[in-house]
This record gives structure tokens, sequence and C-alpha cells, in this order.
């Protein structure tokens, strides 16, 4: 079975500074990879996705997350955090096209001035 | 639809009682998804259609659980004889195709069993 693994529930950053929210995963086979955020009050939204070819993924606002196989890792980085990507971010991972996604708890960014 | 809409937002039922809740997709999505999220934690899947087929519902808890979808297009849930374990926020998501790798949530059911 698949599993997800998002370490911390909370991280606080300065607006300005990296963002790096950790997600590890637990797969058989070659996965599919997911970070979707969350803003209150709102859906979740897909930010960024890996399915094949190149490791390093880049999603909107800025966002960006390498696929480490060797690490079974798919951080999400942005190099300056703005206020607006306050939010919650949560991983998640599927083993077949059909998106049956497995999610993890979830981090919630807060950013500060 | 321009989203996924859910309804109602906000539901807040006495524990024996039964709920459904409404999920209409965007228009063109064949693929419609239910998720439970429980307070501090990720959505976790229930079932999905594919149009109005339902090829898996292996995510369903109990058998208090059924959702249908009988013209393709917007999908209930219905939650039988609710318990207070049922309180948790239910997710709808759509997607244009099983394999596009994006799915489309809605703003979620807040159910409340008390």
């Amino acid at each position: 079975a698949q599993s997800v693994t998002q370490l911390g529930s909370h991280v606080s950053v300065s607006e300005g500074a990296l963002v790096l929210l950790r997600c590890n995963y637990s797969s058989s086979v070659p996965p599919y990879l997911f970070w979707y955020v969350q803003y209150p009050n709102q859906g979740l939204q897909l930010l960024l996705k890996y399915t094949t070819g190149a490791t390093l993924v880049k999603g909107i606002n800025g966002f960006e997350a390498e696929f480490k196989k060797s690490e079974t890792s798919f951080h999400l980085t942005k190099p300056s955090a703005h206020m607006s990507d306050a939010a919650e971010y949560f991983c998640a991972v599927s083993v077949t096209s059909f998106q049956k996604l497995v999610f993890g708890t979830g981090t919630r960014l807060l950013v500060s001035p | 639809g321009a989203g996924v809409s859910q309804s109602p937002r906000y539901k807040v039922t006495k524990r024996g009682q039964d709920v459904t809740l409404r999920c209409d997709p965007i228009s063109s999505h064949a693929t419609l998804y239910w998720y439970q999220q429980a307070l501090g934690q990720g959505p976790e899947f229930l079932t999905y259609f594919n149009y109005e087929a339902q090829p898996d519902k292996s995510g369903l808890p109990s058998d208090r659980f059924s959702a249908e979808r009988p013209e393709g297009s917007i999908s209930t849930l219905t939650i039988q004889r609710t318990e207070q374990r049922d309180s948790a926020m239910y997710r709808c998501a759509s997607s244009p195709d099983r394999a596009a790798g994006e799915l489309f949530f809605g703003e979620g059911s807040r159910l409340t069993v008390l």
C-alpha cells in the first residue's frame, strides 16, 4: 500500500525566506506524485505533479518540487515566500493513472511579515 | 458549471439521522470522486465514478455509506444512521479524464454529528 509522510504539521517562515515543505512517500511501484494547496474556505487546488520524465517539476505561483527516487522524497520549495502563500499544503501519491490519491496529513505554512 | 459545487456547505445532524450530500461537478468532466477528511488529517478516498459507473467503492467505511451518480453528472453521498465518528469534511472532486492527473475539488461539505 502507498503512504505519504509530511514532516511538520506547521512551518513558519518570514516573507522573502525560502519555503521548504517535506514529503516522503512509500510505494512499491513508480509513483505519481502531487502537491495540492488549500487556501482558507476553498477547495484543494493542484500546485504541481510528477508523472514521468524530468524529475524537477515546476508549478504555479513559483513553487517547484523534485522527485528523488533514492530518497523516496518529493519536497516542495519556493525561493521567496509571499504572504499570499499562507495556506495548507498536501502531498499525495498515486500508483495508477486513475487518480485514487493517498494524501499526507498536510502542512500549514505560516508567513510572517 | 464553472467549478465543482457542493451542498450543503455545513450540515449539523443528530446521531441516527440520515444525511445526503450533493456534488455538481464541472460539466465536461467524466470522473467524479468522493473523499472524507477528518480534522487534522488529509483527505481519504471513499469512491469514484466514471460517468455513471462506480468501479471502486473500496474506501466506503461501512454499508451505511452509499453514493450514486445516476445520469453521469450530479452525484450524491448518503450516510444512513449517522454516528459521531462520521463528523468530517466531505470533499468532491472531478476530473476530465481518469489519467488527466488533476482533480478539481469543491469547497467541501462539513458534517457534524451530535
